[in-house]
């Protein structure tokens, strides 16, 4: 069964320094796809990253990038020059290439401190 | 703009009350999705829907139902609420689930 990790169910940061949040996950497909979701306290649920497993490069967003390692099926998102703003539960999520539904993590809680 | 209205944002009802929470998206996306999500388990899938009248299972079904009349509209329907259906609920929708889903702001349903 495919499953998705999280191992740090909190983190904190300072603003405008650097954090990584882990993610890790377990499928046999070769084909596939990973996000990033953030849920602030608001608790719109906001796409913030995706990576193709077929493509090498790691995707970047603006001040969000990930370190995609799929010998490893690690997914792992950096987030610079952290932001009040960035603090809320980030979640990772899994659609396989043939699959009608996302998997997720429980998230990891990200406060970013002033 | 393009997105998903779900409403309401909050419903408090009672046990055994029939309620529909509406999904509706502007995007003309094939695929919407209702998810439910509880702390410790994080999102779950209800159900969801490939196109018009293509409607399937997901994790956690039990009294639950939809229907896609429409491309645009995806209800969830509790035809009889109990309290263990007290949850966050998100409605979803894309135009191809490799492209990631947009969301609805959530439902708060509270069943007493």
């Amino acid at each position: 069964a495919q499953t998705v990790t999280q191992s740090q169910p909190e983190m904190s940061v300072q603003e405008a320094e650097t954090v990584t949040l882990s993610c890790t996950y377990d499928t046999s497909e070769s084909n596939y796809y990973l996000f990033w979701y953030k849920q602030p306290p608001s608790r719109q649920m906001i796409l913030v990253i995706r990576q193709e497993a077929y493509k090498q490069q790691n995707a970047t967003e603006n001040r969000f990038s990930v370190n995609f390692q799929k010998a490893a099926k690690s997914f792992s998102l950096k987030i610079s020059d952290s932001q009040l703003g960035d603090t809320a539960m980030y979640f990772c999520a899994y659609n396989a290439g043939n699959n009608r539904k996302l998997i997720w993590g429980l998230g990891t809680s990200l406060a970013v401190n002033p | 703009e393009a997105q998903v209205t779900q409403n309401p944002r909050y419903l408090i009802t009672v046990t055994g009350k029939k309620l529909t929470v509406t999904c509706s998206q502007n995007m003309n996306h094939e695929y919407m999705s209702w998810y439910r999500q509880d702390p410790g388990l994080g999102l779950r899938q209800i159900y969801y829907s490939m196109n018009v009248e293509v409607t399937d299972k997901g994790d956690v079904p039990e009294g639950y139902k939809v229907s896609r009349k429409e491309k645009r509209n995806f209800p969830l329907i509790l035809e009889s609420p109990s309290p263990n259906q007290t949850s966050l609920y998100f409605c979803a929708s894309s135009f191809w689930g490799y492209y990631g889903y947009t969301f609805g702001s959530g439902t708060r349903l509270t069943v007493v």
